[in-house]
């Protein structure tokens, strides 16, 4: 069965530094999200993507956050300039259509020192 | 807004036993339900759903149904696996095209012991 593939598994980064989260969607997935859970925290909607465009984001998808996926295949999460408060387990997530379930990947662990 | 919740956790069962974890949750207009399950180092997994009321998900022995007068989402099975040990998150859809904005539970972390 096809699988929404999340790298690295685990980044470690400085304060203040840029990073990117990668995400390879299922190929005939569409609608593509992110999502992050804060260690203790509840599972947390970042962001949905479709047709090349944001289609809905929450509060906490700042200035700092960018989504894009450049080549058709990889759909990427940016954060500009990382804080303390962004460590957190990322999860990519996708689906072929809009109504249906969303297919997540493993997530990245983003470490913030 | 919408929220859900969840039994507090952890839950610690011995095999062939019988699992209960309540689901409660507040929304406007009739979302899709769903249960989600994350085994240790794995991603989140849908288990089952259920898209409108009275509806029954089901899958791998575990049940759900939509409770529109109670606003629950209970998840049941009636023996439980080792192989069941994981973290379970109740979750709801949003509405129209908003379907995969998803507002989750807490989780519930379960333990089987043989």
């Amino acid at each position: 069965e096809p699988e929404v593939t999340q790298t690295p598994s685990h980044q470690v980064t400085q304060m203040g530094q840029e990073v990117i989260l990668r995400c390879v969607p299922i190929s005939n997935h569409l609608y593509f999200y992110w999502y992050r859970q804060i260690l203790g925290q509840k599972v947390e909607f970042l962001v949905s993507f479709y047709n090349n465009e944001i289609s809905e984001k929450s509060e906490i998808f700042d200035d700092q956050f960018s989504v894009e996926r450049p080549d058709g295949s990889n759909f990427t999460l940016k954060i500009r300039s990382t804080k303390l408060e962004d460590s957190a387990m990322y999860f990519c997530a996708g689906t072929p259509s809009y109504n249906s379930p969303l297919h997540f990947g493993n997530g990245t662990r983003l470490t913030v020192t | 807004g919408d929220s859900v919740t969840q039994m507090e956790g952890p839950v610690t069962l011995s095999e062939e036993a019988f699992l209960t974890i309540n689901c409660t949750y507040t929304a406007t207009g009739y979302p899709s339900l769903f249960w989600y399950v994350q085994y240790p180092g794995e991603g989140l997994q849908l288990l089952l759903k259920a898209t409108k009321a009275d509806d029954k998900g089901s899958n791998k022995g575990f049940e759900a149904t939509y409770r529109k007068e109670t606003t629950s989402f209970h998840l049941e099975k009636g023996s439980v696996q080792v192989s069941d040990s994981a973290v379970y998150f109740c979750a709801l859809s949003g509405i129209g095209t908003s379907y995969g904005k998803l507002t989750f539970g807490q989780g519930t972390i379960l333990t089987v012991h043989p």
